[in-house]
């Protein structure tokens, strides 16, 4: 399974600022995800990161809130912009790895974001 | 939209019993099921996944059983510890898609 290493942890932000979350593989892998978890919910998709292209945003979602970068096969960035306290959640990277039938998606341990 | 479901939020089992948590799901085009472990403050762990082409599938004192017919989906844990206590989170994967849709969560909590 691939090693992913979320920074930071966590961090507590004051509203109206922005904070880049990164996201580190230890291999290279073809899909990357990021996923937002709001208190005591489930996993809610934010976006596919896609390698040297923009990513694809699903409905809810739009990149000028949470625009995110992914240069190279092993690491991508989500921004989360213009924070307010609704913002607050765990934010969780996902990554497939390359090469499988059964693509099992694994997680980073998250960012766990308050915003004040 | 389609989703993924769950019946039970909460489940409470005496150490050594068998669990039993339940997923319903709604999209008829998805292929592949997933369900994760997600201990407090770590992200999701896999646990086991099943390919629509199955039924049941079986792992370390767990075992996935998928009925297609009804569109549900259930996680069997053996001899109950412990350290299985966690939320668990059945996932769904469209054949059109590769990210994942997560049900609800079912919090399992096993009593000593």
């Amino acid at each position: 399974s691939a090693v992913i290493s979320q920074k930071p942890s966590r961090d507590i932000c004051q509203r109206g600022t922005s904070l880049t979350i990164q996201c580190q593989v230890d291999s290279q892998v073809t899909m990357m995800f990021w996923y937002r978890q709001q208190p005591g919910q489930s996993l809610t998709l934010i976006a596919t990161a896609n390698q040297g292209s923009e990513a694809t945003y699903e409905s809810g979602f739009v990149i000028d809130k949470f625009p995110i970068s992914r240069p190279n096969l092993t690491f991508s960035t989500l921004t989360v912009s213009n924070m307010s306290p609704e913002d607050s959640s765990i934010y969780l990277c996902s990554v497939a790895s390359r090469g499988t039938t059964n693509e099992k998606l694994f997680f980073g341990s998250g960012t766990q974001l308050s915003v004040l | 939209g389609e989703s993924v479901g769950l019946h039970l939020p909460t489940l409470s089992v005496q150490e050594g019993d068998n669990s039993i948590i339940n997923c319903a799901y709604s999209n008829s085009a998805s292929d592949y099921f997933i369900w994760y472990k997600q201990e407090s403050g770590k992200g999701p762990q896999f646990i086991i996944d099943i390919r629509s082409n199955m039924d049941k599938r079986q792992g370390q004192r767990v075992t996935v059983l998928l009925n297609k017919t009804v569109k549900h989906l259930s996680l069997q844990i053996a001899a109950t510890q412990p350290g299985d206590s966690a939320v668990y989170f059945c996932a769904e994967r469209d054949t059109g898609r590769r990210a994942l849709t997560f049900g609800s969560g079912t919090r399992l909590q096993v009593q000593p």
